[in-house]
């Protein structure tokens, strides 16, 4: 069966240092890759999916880029982190568009 | 604004009950629609889902109504069990567009279901 994981669960980062998220997925292969983020009060908003290696898109212009080095790995990352990156963060597979989509357990990054 | 809303923050129900979560979407472009689970410091687990083209999709205790003249969708749960108290996620996209909003589920705020014993 399919697994994701993600770390770390929790962050605290100091504003302007770099970030960097980890995302690996199992028992799947060339599966879509998203990171979405939900900041205090709001819905969960998607930043990045990627349909395939080295294919990133992302949705909002933001701080924070993604990278696919390989077929099951989304990475997330920021150079220097500002404190409205603050948030809850969720890595999640689908097998293709129109799928379901599967979740991480999040992480939830603190920018003090 | 708002596309996906879960106007109920929370429902009691008494264990063996049905549980009944609803659903409103405004976006008439949505044609598929997911529901998910999320237990506290956990991320959300996929339940059941149904496109456009039907009114209902069971699956177990678990069954998904879409009206989509009315712009409104509902999970079913029979018989609620004690297990089943989480928050309840509606989520909806449009997978008939071949662009990138494709990939993007918009979810609801949620409703935190407590089953009773």
């Amino acid at each position: 069966s399919q697994t994701i994981h993600q770390w770390p669960a929790t962050l605290v980062q100091p504003v302007g240092s770099p970030l960097s998220l980890e995302c690996t997925v199992e028992g799947t292969s060339n599966p879509n890759l998203y990171w979405y983020r939900q900041a205090a009060g709001r819905g969960l908003q998607l930043l990045f999916y990627s349909v395939g290696i080295g294919q990133i898109s992302s949705e909002v212009p933001q701080n924070l880029s993604a990278s696919r080095p390989q077929d099951r790995q989304f990475i997330l990352s920021s150079k220097k982190l500002l404190l409205s990156d603050s948030g809850f963060y969720l890595c999640a597979w689908s097998e293709d568009q129109g799928q379901p989509q599967h979740f991480g357990d999040g992480t939830r990054l603190s920018i003090l | 604004d708002q596309q996906v809303k879960q106007n109920s923050p929370s429902l009691s129900v008494q264990e063996g009950r049905i549980s009944i979560l609803n659903c409103d979407y405004t976006n008439s472009m949505f044609d598929y629609f997911l529901w998910y689970k999320k237990y506290p410091a956990e991320g959300p687990t996929f339940l059941i889902s149904i496109s456009s083209i039907k009114d209902k999709n069971e699956d177990g205790r678990f069954t998904v109504f879409l009206n989509k003249s009315a712009k409104h969708l509902s999970l079913h749960i029979v018989p609620s069990q004690p297990g089943d108290s989480a928050v309840y996620f509606c989520a909806a996209s449009v997978v008939s567009y071949s662009g990138a909003g494709s990939y993007q589920l918009t979810f609801g705020k949620g409703t935190k279901l407590s089953v009773i014993p």
